[in-house]
């Protein structure tokens, strides 16, 4: 069966400092998520990484894919308020459609 | 237009009562979820349909049924819920596995309260 973890699952951190983000899961997967969902709100899609060694960039944040590892992680660079929400990891089983979501990271960025 | 919608927004129901969740989303694709989200947890999948066809149902129980009448829309008609039901049910719609544009949309959810 297919897990997902997150760690931390709370993030407090000041503005202007870099923090990591990981998403470990624990059996192959040919595809890893990355969301970001706002208190009340839907998920929004940040990153989608197919394949090992793939990194995204967008902004401040910058994802990593390690399949060999079973490992993502998700960067944050001199963070802003505005990147304060829930980020969610979610992996795919597979080959098929069935994806499973980590248990998410609360981020708060104090001014 | 990447755009998922559904309605309502906002549903109170009692534990004998129908009511019935809709998703629509017209980026043309093919496969299209249902998830139940408590507060401050993960979405947890609850059924796929791929190109109409039922393909995942995550042993949901039977007083949730879901619907595709055809390939833009999504259903989930609920009878005879409980409380521990009520959640966040959001809709997502994606294109095919394997590619740069495999990434689910999620629409803005149903917020829904059972008494």
């Amino acid at each position: 069966e297919l897990k997902v973890e997150q760690n931390p699952l709370f993030l407090s951190m000041q503005e202007g400092k870099n923090y990591t983000i990981y998403c470990n899961y624990s059996t192959t997967s040919d595809r890893l998520y990355w969301y970001r969902q706002d208190p009340g709100k839907s998920l929004e899609s940040l990153f989608v990484l197919l394949s090992n060694g793939a990194v995204k960039q967008e902004g401040r944040l910058m994802a990593s894919l390690d399949t060999k590892a079973r490992l993502s992680t998700l960067h944050i660079t001199a963070a802003v308020h505005d990147l304060s929400a829930t980020y969610f990891c979610a992996v795919a089983t597979s080959g098929t459609y069935k994806y499973i979501f980590g248990t998410g990271t609360r981020l708060k960025v104090l001014a | 237009d990447t755009e998922v919608t559904q309605t309502p927004k906002h549903l109170v129901m009692g534990m004998t009562n129908k009511k019935s969740l809709k998703c629509e989303q017209h980026m043309g694709h093919r496969a299209m979820y249902w998830y139940k989200q408590k507060a401050k947890k993960p979405p947890e999948l609850m059924f796929v349909y791929s190109y109409e066809k039922l393909s995942i149902n995550e042993s949901v129980p039977s007083r949730f049924s879901p619907e595709c009448p055809n390939s833009s829309l999504l259903n989930l008609h609920l009878h005879a819920l409980q409380p521990e039901d009520s959640a966040l049910y959001l809709c997502a719609s994606s294109q095919v596995q394997g590619t740069d544009t495999d990434t689910q949309y999620f629409g803005p959810g149903t917020r829904l309260t059972v008494l």
